[in-house]
């Protein structure tokens, strides 16, 4: 069964650090999200990607974050300058398009990156 | 997006039924209600989504009302593995929008043996 796949499981980085998220996403679907999940609290969105853009980002998604596809399989959040509140768990999702009759447009998980700022 | 309404928690017996109940009384008419699960900080799973009519698949059942305000979701003979964070979310599907999912606090289903 194809399955969205995120590394690293886990990254530990210095507060002011750059770092980057990898995801590889369902190869025929088009449509790319984040998600975050801070220890204890509710599963929260960042960013939908479409046509090689942004198509809607949350309040959270500011000027540190940016998205990218960089090649036809790999799509990365990128965090500047990492703050002690960035540590959470970061899960990339994708979904096909409609009437494609690939599983419909339901999301598709990967299993996250434990990101922790230090 | 409509805003949904989940008990905090639940517990069920194993090999039982369980039925996770989801109020959704300002869904509009575009919108599908979807279920997905999540297990110990794992990433969500879906599993199963509908628009007026109830829905079968191997994972679970969903019942929903005449008046789509409300939803059930079943499954039919929970095992310890489905103990899990279940959430209900409506939303309309893309392209008609981004495809995000807003996530609530959803139900914790614990499966007891």
């Amino acid at each position: 069964e194809p399955e969205v796949t995120q590394t690293p499981s886990h990254q530990v980085t210095q507060m002011g650090q750059e770092v980057i998220l990898r995801c590889v996403p369902i190869s025929n679907h088009l449509y790319f999200y984040w998600y975050r999940q801070i220890l204890g609290q509710k599963v929260e969105f960042l960013v939908s990607f479409y046509n090689n853009e942004i198509s809607e980002k949350s309040e959270i998604f500011d000027d540190q974050f940016s998205v990218e596809r960089p090649d036809g399989s790999n799509f990365t959040l990128k965090i500047r300058s990492t703050k002690l509140e960035d540590s959470a768990m970061y899960f990339c999702a994708s979904s096909a398009l409609p009437g494609t009759g690939s599983g419909d447009t339901e999301a598709f998980f990967g299993q996250g990156t434990r990101l922790t700022v230090v | 997006d409509a805003k949904t309404t989940q008990p905090p928690s639940m517990d069920c017996a194993e090999g039982r039924a369980a039925n996770l109940p989801c109020n959704h009384s300002t869904i509009s008419g575009n919108e599908y209600v979807y279920w997905y699960r999540q297990i110990h900080s794992q990433g969500p799973q879906y599993i199963i989504h509908g628009l007026k009519n109830n829905e079968t698949n191997e994972m679970a059942s969903l019942i929903i009302t005449e008046d789509r305000k409300s939803s059930t979701l079943i499954l039919p003979h929970a095992t310890l593995r489905d103990t899990a964070v279940y959430y209900c979310i409506v939303r309309v599907k893309p392209p008609s929008n981004t495809g995000k999912l807003i996530f609530g606090q959803g139900t914790t289903l614990q499966v007891k043996p």
